[in-house]
């Protein structure tokens, strides 16, 4: 069964950092994964996706990347502002058709 | 984009009624729609599977007879919560497959049982 685990759960920053969010799956076997944005209480605002063959995705200020064979992603973020402060989702699909199966997330705080 | 839509955004019952939510894909046809439930500070977790004519798949511990999921036309799938108890409450999230692969999220219904 797959598993995602998103590293840390939370983070704290001034604002003009640049930061790195980790997700990790347990089965390399993957269709795509997708990072997604939630703000409190909102639905799901999804910002990047990678198919398998792909090795990043990049829009705007961020930039993802997947390492398929090691399971992993990491979510780059350039010159954080306050308005990016958010729970930020990683969430995988196994094949076409299927689910996305979700991390817990990263909280993210960015102070001004 | 795409959109999906839920319906209620937000419902407050009382324990042992039933709940119907309801979501739509406005402007594309979706063969398969999931739905997903989110406890405060967690992640979603996928509830089951509805496949457009055909009963819905449900993931391991979801009671299917509890959560009646009917996925009755190519843009709208309900999720009933039948007899719901506070233990119910939760944020319920749909989404809708387009393409295969790629999946358009509702906005989310927050159910509160009091």
């Amino acid at each position: 069964k797959q598993e995602v685990t998103q590293i840390p759960a939370a983070l704290s920053v001034p604002e003009g950092e640049n930061l790195v969010l980790n997700c990790s799956f347990t089965d390399s076997a993957i269709y795509n994964l997708q990072w997604f944005r939630q703000d409190p209480g909102k639905g799901l605002t999804s910002l990047l996706l990678i198919q398998s063959s792909q090795r990043e995705q990049t829009s705007g200020r961020l930039n993802a990347s997947l390492d398929k064979s090691s399971g992993r992603s990491t979510l780059y973020i350039a010159a954080s502002q306050p308005g990016d402060s958010a729970t930020y989702l990683c969430a995988v699909r196994g094949q076409a058709g299927t689910a996305l199966i979700f991390g817990k997330g990263t909280t993210l705080s960015v102070s001004s | 984009g795409a959109v999906v839509s839920q319906h209620p955004s937000r419902v407050i019952c009382k324990s042992g009624t039933s709940v119907k939510i309801e979501c739509r894909s406005l402007d594309f046809q979706a063969t398969t729609m999931f739905w997903y439930r989110q406890f405060p500070k967690q992640s979603l977790m996928l509830m089951a599977t509805s496949n457009e004519g055909s009963k819905a798949t449900y993931e391991q511990g979801v009671e299917k007879d509890k959560f009646l999921i009917n996925h009755a036309s190519l843009t709208l799938s309900t999720l009933t919560v039948t007899s719901a108890h506070p233990e119910d409450s939760s944020f319920y999230i749909c989404s809708a497959l387009a393409g295969g692969e790629n999946q358009y999220f509702g906005p989310g219904t927050r159910l509160l049982v009091l």
